[in-house]
């Protein structure tokens, strides 16, 4: 069945550094979402992406939608305390209403 | 503007006991309305959706039902909770973008349970 899956699991950086986290999917989507959890809160939804190859920022996050629309990426330059959290990509599997979620990227950040 | 409300926000049962988790939207008409699991440390694992009242998908096997008996109110029940029930339950809504085809969630605060 569709999978999507993200790398790493877990990630411990120094404030300042930069972070990235990678989506693959097992299938060409629609559309791709990414997602932040806060410690002991609920997904909040960041962005989506629609088109192939797109490139969006936000501040310091820039999200990528690759050229076959089976993989995407979150980049953070010089993370702050306040990135902490896991950053979830989804997508939408079998239709548009139902989004799957990749397994997730804790980031804890050394102030 | 759009609320989503979701409880009780924590939750310990024995095992056995019966389970009802209620999620309610406000400020918005016809949602898709959605029930997640994230066991600790883990990703979202969708367990129900609905399109509307009275249609629920089930996705995964498992001893929990989903009920919708109004536009804006998704239940989450169990006759008898097993300890692999114990997580984080995520209600969440969506409306779908004609125009991108993206279904974007906005999810409750979520409802701990604990099963003993």
């Amino acid at each position: 069945g569709q999978q999507v899956m993200q790398i790493p699991q877990y990630q411990h950086v120094q404030e300042g550094e930069d972070f990235t986290t990678y989506c693959n999917s097992s299938t060409t989507l629609s559309n791709i979402q990414w997602y932040k959890q806060r410690p002991g809160g609920h997904p909040v939804f960041l962005i989506q992406l629609v088109k192939s190859g797109e490139v969006k920022k936000q501040k310091r996050l820039t999200f990528q939608f690759g050229e076959a629309k089976k993989n995407s990426s979150l980049h953070i330059t010089a993370t702050q305390t306040t990135d902490v959290g896991t950053y979830f990509c989804a997508g939408p599997k079998d239709s548009s209403y139902k989004l799957i979620f990749g397994s997730g990227t804790r980031l804890l950040v050394r102030p | 503007s759009q609320t989503i409300h979701q409880w009780p926000a924590t939750l310990v049962q024995p095992v056995g006991s019966p389970l009802s988790l209620e999620c309610t939207v406000e400020g918005t008409s016809n949602p898709n309305l959605y029930w997640y699991r994230q066991a600790a440390g883990r990703g979202l694992q969708l367990l129900f959706y609905s399109v509307g009242i009275g249609q629920i998908s089930s996705e995964v096997p498992q001893n929990l039902s989903a009920s919708r008996p109004q536009d804006r109110q998704f239940i989450l029940s169990s006759k008898k909770l097993l300890l692999s029930d114990s997580g984080f339950y995520l209600c969440a809504w969506s409306v779908l973008r004609a125009r991108s085809g993206a279904n974007v969630l906005t999810f409750g605060a979520g409802s701990r349970l604990t099963v003993l």
